[in-house]
């Protein structure tokens, strides 16, 4: 049983449009959630983190969090050639010292 | 800052050889440590995780070992590589419940 799940793509948006990124996790006591950016090659970035419900903007990022529903998804605004790249989304639970992470979604914008 | 150091980058071994990587951070004091294992287009598997000196958790049964000899030094061990030990390695540190950081990642090739 998969702790968290993502589509893993890979979908393409073009230039400026709006990347819409979905992770749903398993384990009712979660309580941190990540998303990281992983560049070809590159080791994880985290790129926002969230822990309460409704939605948490950075940028032209924004993280949104449903406990009840177990998803958490992450919007891209305006996005850019240089977003092009896998997105993980990384689930903390309580009792735990770990992290469980999806297998990524790619993401490729079009000049 | 917090930094976390990784070394070598990329490592060619054959198969039977011993295997040795290593994993510091500077910047923070008494972190969780992480090691994972990223396969070619696959997600992340944790291997082990500590949470202090000499405290070593293992998730994955193989012939891999992990020590913390310092309270921010991580080292990953194999007597014999496999050639199914080739991958992209990560070091992590993080709080529990709050967000991983990672190393630049070791590229491990065994032929």
């Amino acid at each position: 049983q998969k702790e968290v799940e993502q589509n893993s793509g890979p979908l393409s948006v073009p230039e400026g449009a709006i990347a819409s990124l979905n992770c749903t996790y398993s384990d009712r006591v979660s309580q941190s959630f990540f998303w990281y950016r992983q560049y070809s090659g590159k080791s994880p970035e985290l790129i926002m983190s969230i822990y309460s419900n409704g939605d948490k903007e950075d940028g032209r990022f924004t993280a949104q969090l449903n406990k009840a529903s177990q998803y958490v998804s992450l919007l891209i605004r305006d996005s850019q050639p240089s977003d092009s790249a896998t997105y993980l989304c990384a689930v903390n639970i309580y009792t735990g010292n770990q992290f469980y992470f999806g297998t990524g979604t790619s993401l490729t914008v079009i000049p | 800052s917090q930094t976390i150091h990784q070394w070598p980058a990329t490592l060619v071994q054959p198969v039977g050889s011993p295997l040795s990587l290593e994993c510091t951070v500077e910047g923070t004091s008494n972190p969780n440590l992480y090691w994972y294992r990223q396969a070619a287009g696959r997600g992340l598997q944790l291997l082990f995780y500590s949470v202090g000196i000499g405290q070593i958790s293992s998730e994955v049964p193989q012939n891999l070992s992990a020590s913390r000899p310092q309270d921010r030094q991580f080292i990953l061990s194999s007597k014999k590589l496999l050639l199914s030990d080739s991958g992209f390695y990560l070091c992590a540190f993080g709080r529990v419940s709050y967000e991983q950081y990672f190393g630049p990642g070791t590229r491990l090739t065994v032929t």
